[in-house]
């Protein structure tokens, strides 16, 4: 079953702050965690991805962090635009395994004007 | 233009029928999988296929069938044994199997009349 899993399923945020989207997961040995950014209608996409031997990874207004310790992911969106509406999901790659992705179950990110 | 596409975006099928969903992929990927998104819900695999010729079970196979007799298309038939068919499919591909990053294709969604 999911070893994934989300905080919240609903997210509202202003546009302008800043939004951290949260993911548990339970397997310690999950080696690989990738956020996706699905919009309505559409296929998800990759926003950023991150090993397990590292705590933080930043890209182009998103960073990502890693706690292994209590085995928690987030995502954080700076200066939310309306276009960052959408679904967010985190998907994690366990050690040894065959490679298949183990997908959470979302969260959606509201955008308030 | 690189991508994955899916046809069609929209397909309506009655009580009993089979019908098939195309995935086409001229990236060159060596991996496509196979997923099924109902509303408000993550991603559960279907069938996933590492390479040409091959293809495995995923998570909730049962009604469904593929094929991989080609690299760049892998349909997937949804058989009249599949209790609840209606939902969002998602056909994706990765550089190979043991490479997380998957890109999706926009996604077909099915209804049963």
């Amino acid at each position: 079953g999911e070893s994934v899993g989300l905080h919240l399923p609903t997210l509202s945020v202003q546009e302008g702050d800043n939004s951290i989207i949260n993911c548990a997961y339970s397997n310690s040995a999950s080696d690989y965690f990738i956020w996706y950014k699905q919009e309505s209608g559409k296929g998800p996409q990759f926003i950023i991805d991150i090993r397990s031997n590292m705590d933080k990874r930043q890209g182009q207004r998103v960073t990502v962090l890693l706690n292994k310790t209590v085995k928690h992911l987030s995502l954080q969106i700076a200066a939310t635009q309306p276009g960052d509406s959408a679904v967010y999901f985190c998907a994690e790659n366990i050690k040894d395994s065959n490679y298949q992705l183990i997908w959470g179950a979302g969260t959606k990110l509201i955008i308030k004007p | 233009d690189g991508g994955i596409t899916q046809s069609p975006k929209y397909l309506f099928r009655k009580e009993g029928q089979n019908v098939t969903l195309s995935c086409e992929q001229n990236l060159n990927h060596d991996a496509m999988y196979w997923y099924r998104q109902d509303p408000g819900q993550g991603l559960r695999l279907i069938y996933y296929s590492q390479i040409v010729n091959d293809f495995q079970k995923g998570d909730i196979a049962e009604g469904y069938s593929v094929s991989r007799e080609k690299k760049e298309s892998f349909p997937l038939t949804v058989t009249s044994a599949q209790k609840n068919p209606t939902a969002f499919y998602l056909c994706a591909s990765s550089i190979s199997w043991a490479n997380n990053e998957q890109f999706f294709g926009p996604g077909t969604r099915l209804t049963v009349l």
